[in-house]
């Protein structure tokens, strides 16, 4: 089944102590990238990036960290996570960025609560 | 730069009622695709629909209909005969062609429908 997996589903952690989030893709996509949701804000583009070893910065990249050593996988790092990040996160992914006709898959779903 | 903006934050009705989610976008670009988004309450992101630009014909999809105006930037989401598991946050989004874009999606603020027996 084609999917986007996101790992943990939920996170609760404390001030400083880093952690990572898993996102993982089965379709061969080329694009990959994060969003968070804040009540009242919608969804907004952390981090994207078009292929492997190409990471970009969204519109609030402040706080986090991407890498993308694999075209699968593309995890976002909190190395010092504080309580204004707690807040749901999507990757999604597609086939490839930059043309006009973009299909995003969406993960599940992160709910990470900082204390 | 995209902008798209949902001014109703939260809409509640009584089943059976129709109910209009309005979706206003920005864009620079002639060309852009229109989506939305329906979140219930587990969470997850169900795609709704994609519209692009060149494409102004309204569409019907059972109890769902969309009403797309490039005069007014508009891209209003109806659902007809509003059921209980209606109640969700809907989504509109917008994506610009290409650019520094990057296939980016840009989202709205989000309406909270509440669906009442």
């Amino acid at each position: 089944e084609a999917q986007v997996t996101q790992n943990p589903r939920y996170l609760i952690t404390v001030t400083g102590k880093k952690l990572t989030v898993t996102c993982s893709q089965n379709m061969n996509h080329e694009y990959m990238s994060w969003y968070r949701q804040d009540p009242g804000l919608g969804l907004r583009q952390i981090y994207y990036s078009m292929n492997v070893e190409v990471t970009d910065k969204g519109d609030v990249p402040e706080g986090y960290k991407v890498s993308r050593k694999e075209k699968r996988n593309f995890p976002l790092i909190l190395e010092s996570p504080s309580p204004n990040q707690t807040s749901l996160y999507f990757c999604a992914s597609s086939l490839r960025g930059g043309l006009i006709y973009n299909e995003q898959f969406f993960g599940p779903g992160t709910r990470l609560t900082v204390l | 730069a995209q902008k798209v903006t949902q001014a109703q934050t939260e809409i509640s009705v009584v089943e059976k009622e129709d109910v209009t989610l309005d979706c206003v976008y920005e864009t620079r670009d002639t060309t852009y695709y229109l989506f939305w988004y329906k979140q219930p309450p587990s969470g997850e992101l169900v795609f709704l629909i994609r519209r692009n630009s060149f494409d102004e014909q309204n569409e019907i999809s059972g109890r769902y209909s969309w009403n797309f105006q490039k005069s007014t930037s508009s891209f209003n989401f109806t659902i007809t005969a509003s059921q209980v598991v209606d109640s969700a946050v809907y989504f509109c989004a917008l994506s610009e062609g290409g650019g520094t874009s990057y296939g980016k999606l840009t989202f709205g603020q989000g309406t909270i429908l509440t669906v009442h027996p």
